[in-house]
């Protein structure tokens, strides 16, 4: 039983370069989160696909969008990057209702320069 | 006020102890608790979740919840080295949706 995935595992941009990072649920999941953790800090939530919809957002700005697959999967776009961007961006699988758990894959490494 | 708080770090004790990890939150409305162990330079693991007032045991762990207070806590029994991490506290409910809100998290070294 796979676990989340996410790729790449690392990635260096400069600034005002686009990125997309991928990530696939676990097996069963249907539900996607997006985090952001700065270094030394706790993860904040950047938004969340269900039925490869938009369902929440967090206090993001619109440089960051997303894309959900019918097979679940999801794709974080960030464009025009900053250097305040860099950070380690976190996929979370979980099922579709409010209070179940959602578990983490292993975070893309983004370092803007 | 930061919308969930955990007690500043770091917090050290010998190998064999009690840890002791706590959490409060703003909002009245949160429904659900999750307590994630994040080792250096790795992803956050779940290690505990907990929905209703009281204790819930799980090995080593126990988490306890009071709702009138706004607190959560985690207990490690028996601290082990291989327990140093960093715990995050993580909270969802009725006005933040399935979103969790984080904690900046407790370092948490246990030493041999």
């Amino acid at each position: 039983d796979a676990g989340v995935t996410q790729s790449p595992t690392h990635l260096i941009k400069t600034r005002g370069q686009q990125v997309t990072l991928r990530c696939s649920p676990k097996s069963g999941h249907d539900t996607v989160s997006w985090y952001q953790q700065a270094l030394g800090q706790g993860p904040q939530f950047i938004f969340q696909y269900y039925e490869e919809e938009e369902r929440q957002r967090g206090n993001f700005p619109d440089r960051f969008s997303g894309h959900q697959f019918p097979n679940y999967s999801s794709e974080l776009n960030v464009n025009a990057l900053l250097l305040g961007d860099s950070a380690l961006y976190l996929c979370a699988s979980s099922l579709e209702w409010v209070g179940n758990e959602q578990f983490f894959g292993p975070g893309t490494r983004l370092t803007v320069l | 006020q930061k919308e969930v708080e955990q007690n500043s770090g770091p917090l050290s004790v010998p190998e064999g102890a009690i840890a002791s990890l706590n959490c409060t939150y703003s909002d009245r409305g949160s429904q659900s608790f999750f307590w994630y162990r994040q080792y250096s330079g790795k992803s956050p693991e779940l290690i505990m979740f907990i929905y209703s007032n009281g204790d819930k045991e799980d090995g080593r762990f126990t988490a306890q919840l009071n709702k009138a207070s706004q607190y959560v806590s985690l207990l490690i029994r028996d601290s082990q080295p291989s327990d140093s991490a960093t715990y995050l506290c993580a909270v969802n409910g009725e006005t933040s949706g399935s979103r969790l809100t984080f904690g900046e998290g407790t370092q948490l070294t246990v030493n041999p």
